[in-house]
């Protein structure tokens, strides 16, 4: 079975611009959590999406947004990107809202 | 609010020696878990275990061991005859029942030289 997949691998931005990350979840998990990891630190919680609702949210700015289709997997945008983005974003699926996690290997964005 | 430290920065020790890695955790809540992941320079977290608040067993897996105390707040993690593939950036973390999130220490670099 596939793990947790996550596109693209890196990516480099420039200040201002609209990105979207995606990630699938291993197959039959229903739970979609979004993470940021700046460099040197542990990874901050974003958002966690269950059944295409969203089922939490950390303490992010309104630029950042998520959603979840109905075959699970996510996306995640952030808007008006800034220097300060630039981290490793990581996806991790679970088969329901509180359990174990599974991550992905992670996007690289490095806004310039 | 729930808060996870590793006041372990950087580790670099000799092959095959022990190493423990600290963590202490800071929550209210009776029911919770705590994990241990290990991050490797590509990026993705492996998991290494979890625990749960009512299960003070220690747990011995291969070379890894973990001894968590609730008296103290603390989960620490024990490799065993570290080896090189053993470099990585580990991390704690906590999740409360019922949360949506993972708590995360800030991490701990290991470096096992040969």
């Amino acid at each position: 079975d596939a793990g947790v997949t996550q596109s693209p691998t890196h990516l480099i931005k420039t200040r201002g611009q609209q990105v979207t990350l995606r990630c699938s979840p291993i197959s039959g998990h229903k739970s979609v959590s979004w993470y940021q990891q700046v460099l040197g630190q542990g990874p901050q919680f974003i958002f966690q999406y269950y059944e295409k609702e969203e089922r939490g949210r950390g303490n992010f700015p309104d630029r950042f947004s998520a959603r979840q289709f109905p075959n699970y997997s996510s996306e995640l945008n952030v808007n008006a990107l800034l220097l300060g983005d630039s981290a490793l974003y990581l996806c991790a699926s679970s088969l329901v809202v509180w359990g174990g996690y599974t991550f992905g290997s992670g996007t690289r964005l490095t806004v310039v | 609010a729930q808060k996870v430290t590793q006041a372990q920065t950087e580790i670099s020790v000799v092959e095959k020696e022990d190493v423990t890695l600290d963590c202490v955790y800071e929550t209210r809540d009776t029911t919770y878990y705590l994990f241990w992941y290990k991050q490797p320079p590509s990026g993705e977290l492996v998991f290494l275990i979890r625990r749960n608040s009512f299960d003070e067993q220690n747990e011995i897996s291969g070379r890894y061991s973990w001894n968590f105390q609730k008296s103290t707040s603390s989960f620490n993690f024990t490799i065993t005859a570290s080896q090189v593939v053993d470099s990585a950036v580990y991390f704690c973390a906590l999740i409360i029942q019922g949360a949506q999130k993972l708590v995360f220490g800030q991490g701990t670099r290991l470096t096992i030289n040969p």
